[in-house]
């Protein structure tokens, strides 16, 4: 079952403006993680947040965490054209000595100029 | 560093055709995945390997097979094509921090692999 869902599933804005994309998940976790993806290439790791952090930030990026709604959103500011891309949110649940990081299915950011 | 690789990039087969799609990272990473992705339905788990050595199912291992050749390289097989196995795979690599209790780090991506099967 999916663990991370992102919303929306489609995001379209004008360059300059801020994007929001927002993770919900099911479990614990130890730390959730923010990926993008552009059309046709492999996902690149943008962030990081562990349980124990609320606010994080990268350059444009800043992402909070609240775990007694789990959810995360990313914020991109001042967008860009470049930033068109898919963003997934991947989740590390807590416990156990399966797999743990599990992927949502991601908002398709279209930054348009 | 070249980071992941993957071989090859493209490939189309027939139905029941075998192959082998071949991953290597350098980043000296313990850990290492293979994800297949599909219009609409995200990223899933097909196979991993915590460390050399060993490997685990994911979420949809049926129809392939893994191999955890040596600490740098984890390779998937199709023994038998189906049409259902076109897809996007990619192969990733992390360091996670073992034990029962490990916690997964940063995922670094290959290029991906574009199968078709006919």
């Amino acid at each position: 079952s999916q663990q991370g869902e992102e919303d929306p599933q489609a995001l379209s804005i004008q360059e300059g403006e801020n994007a929001t994309m927002n993770c919900s998940y099911k479990t614990s976790i130890n730390n959730l993680q923010w990926y993008r993806q552009n059309s046709g290439r492999g996902l690149v790791h943008l962030i990081l947040i562990r349980s124990n952090e609320r606010e994080k930030h990268s350059g444009r990026l800043r992402v909070t965490l609240d775990t007694s709604k789990k959810s995360s959103s990313l914020l991109i500011t001042a967008s860009r054209a470049a930033d068109t891309a898919s963003y997934f949110c991947a989740t590390d649940r807590r416990g156990g000595s399966n797999y743990k990081l599990t992927f949502g299915k991601g908002t398709l950011l279209t930054v348009n100029p | 560093n070249a980071g992941v690789t993957q071989t090859p990039k493209f490939q189309v087969l027939k139905t029941g055709q075998s192959m082998t799609l071949q991953c290597a990272q350098d980043m000296n990473h313990n850990s290492m995945y293979w994800y297949r992705q599909d219009p609409g339905m995200g990223l899933r788990l097909i196979y991993y390997s915590a460390s050399e050595g060993t490997t685990d199912k994911g979420e949809v291992p049926n129809g392939y097979n893994v191999s955890r050749l040596n600490k740098r390289e984890f390779s998937l097989r199709l023994e038998s094509a189906a049409p259902s196995q076109t897809s996007v795979y990619f192969c990733a690599s992390s360091y996670d921090s073992g034990g029962y209790e490990r916690e997964s780090y940063e995922q670094y991506f290959g290029p991906g692999t574009r199968l078709t099967v006919t």
